[in-house]
């Protein structure tokens, strides 16, 4: 069974640029969440959209954004990059009923704005 | 609002070495509790979960109990090896069924043989 997939791993940008990552979740899975680490705040949630449908939604500026596909694949988006949106963006999936929301996560896409 | 707490690392242990790592959260409710474990280069992988007071989780030797009374959720392992070697990340979610989760800052270990 393939695990999530995100595309690309790594990436270099510069100010003001935007980035789109990928994500392609666990076959059957119908739920994606987005999270972005970094040393100093550590695991942030992003968002999580389910059915296509933007579930939950973290606190960040609206220059993220995302949107999810009918074949559960999403993708998120940055626009108008900063030097402090240099992260790692880790994309997890899940079932999305109400088990037990265990997260799968993919190995995450390595963002360097320069 | 909802947070986690984890002991500081890093921590460095001998192999055999006795294991514990400090979480002790803030939530309304009742949330359910988990332990990500990152190895380098990788996502993070679930470790062990819990999603009510008095359980216990445990896979791979590694254990934490739901403690509601102390708002805690420490790791164990008797015997760390090596390969445990990895960052260790408590985190909860507010209700059963939400994805998303709060992450503690994660705690660095390093095992030496």
């Amino acid at each position: 069974k393939a695990g999530v997939t995100q595309t690309p791993r790594y990436l270099i940008k510069t100010r003001g640029q935007q980035v789109t990552l990928s994500c392609s979740p666990i076959s059957g899975h119908r739920s994606v969440s987005w999270y972005q680490q970094t040393p100093g705040q550590g695991l942030q949630f992003l968002f999580e959209y389910f059915s296509e449908t933007q579930r939950n939604k973290g606190n960040f500026p609206g220059r993220f954004s995302g949107r999810q596909f009918s074949n559960s694949r999403s993708e998120m988006n940055v626009s108008t990059l900063e030097l402090g949106d240099s992260a790692l963006y880790l994309c997890a999936s899940s079932g999305g009923g109400s088990g037990a929301n265990v997260l799968t996560f993919g190995a995450g896409s390595r963002l360097t704005v320069l | 609002g909802n947070s986690v707490t984890q002991m500081e690392g890093p921590v460095t242990l001998s192999e055999e070495a006795f294991l514990t790592i400090n979480c002790t959260y803030t939530a309304t409710g009742y949330p359910s509790l988990f332990w990500y474990v990152q190895y380098p280069g990788e996502g993070l992988q679930l470790l062990l979960k819990a999603t009510k007071a008095d359980d216990k989780g445990s896979n791979k030797g590694f254990e934490a109990t739901y403690r509601k009374e102390t708002t805690s959720f420490h790791l164990e392992k008797g015997s760390v090896q090596v390969s445990d070697s990895a960052v260790y990340f408590c985190a909860l979610s507010d209700f059963l069924g939400n994805e998303k989760l709060t992450f503690g800052t994660g705690t660095r270990l390093t095992i030496i043989p």
